[in-house]
C-alpha cells in the first residue's frame, strides 16, 4: 500500500564513509523531495527533482548529492558524512506544483 | 530567519473540545499553505490545504483559516480526539509561474488530547 517508499529506515555510517539513501514511489509524479529533519526542527529541502530537472537550494552543503535515474526512484548520496549530518532524512512526491506532497517514513541517519 | 512560524511547541487539549493550531509566515510570496501530521516514527502525512485566493477550507473535522493581511493561519479540529494526538506541521508553498517548488515547515506544534 505504501506510495513512497524509503530505505533502510535507519542508517549507521561512519564518519566520512560514503552513504546512499533511496527512495522509490508508485504514484508515478514528477516531483520528488529530499529534506532533512533535525530533532525539533522544522524539515528543511535540501533539493527537488521536476522531472529530470535537478533544484538545488542554495545552503545545501556541497556534500550532499541527488540522482533521479528514472521517475519512480531517487536516491540521496552524502559523500562524506560529517556527525552534524545525523538526521531524519525525508522523501517526498507530488504531482506538480501546488499540489500536496506525499512523504515516505524517512531515514534515521546516525553517524559514528 | 524562520519564514513559517509555530510559536506554540506543543498545546493540550480536552477530548471533545475545540483544538486551534496557529501559524504565522513572513514570506509574502508565499501562495499555498498546508498542514501535517506527524506521529512518531512516521514521515508527515498532508491533513489539509488551502490556497492563497480562499480564506477558508473545511474538510470533516478539519478547518484551516487563513488571514492574508495579518500573514496568519490557523487549523481548527472539532471536536478533538485521541487519535489527533500528533505533531503538526504547518508548510507553505510560493508558486513561481509552473515550477514546483518545496514546502517551507514551520518546527510543528505537538498536539495532545487528554482523555
Amino acid at each position: 500500500d505504501a506510495m513512497v517508499i524509503q530505505n533502510p529506515r535507519y542508517q549507521v555510517t561512519q564518519f566520512g564513509k560514503p552513504v546512499t539513501l533511496s527512495c522509490s514511489q508508485t504514484l508515478n509524479h514528477n516531483v520528488m523531495y529530499w529534506y532533512q529533519q533535525k530533532s525539533s526542527q522544522a524539515p528543511k529541502l535540501l533539493f527537488h527533482y521536476y522531472d529530470k530537472d535537478f533544484n538545488n537550494e542554495a545552503d545545501t552543503p556541497d556534500n550532499f548529492q541527488s540522482r533521479r535515474p528514472n521517475t519512480s526512484f531517487c536516491f540521496l548520496d552524502i559523500r562524506s558524512p560529517g556527525l552534524g549530518d545525523a538526521a531524519m532524512y525525508l522523501c517526498a512526491t507530488s504531482r506538480a506544483a501546488n499540489t500536496e506532497a506525499f512523504f515516505g517514513q524517512g531515514t534515521r541517519l546516525t553517524v559514528v | 530567519d524562520q519564514q513559517v512560524k509555530q510559536n506554540s511547541p506543543s498545546l493540550s487539549v480536552q477530548e471533545g473540545r475545540i483544538s486551534i493550531l496557529n501559524c504565522d509566515y513572513t514570506n509574502s510570496m508565499f501562495d499555498y499553505f498546508l498542514w501535517y501530521k506527524k506521529y512518531p516514527a512516521e514521515g508527515p502525512t498532508f491533513l489539509i490545504s488551502i490556497s492563497s485566493i480562499k480564506d477558508k477550507n473545511e474538510d470533516g473535522r478539519f478547518t484551516v483559516f487563513l488571514n492574508k493581511s495579518a500573514k496568519h493561519l490557523s487549523l481548527h479540529i472539532v471536536p478533538s480526539q485521541p487519535g489527533d494526538s500528533a505533531v503538526y506541521f504547518c508548510a507553505a508553498s510560493a508558486h513561481m509561474g509552473g515550477g514546483a517548488d518545496g514546502l517551507t515547515f514551520g518546527k510543528g506544534t505537538h498536539l495532545i488530547i487528554q482523555p
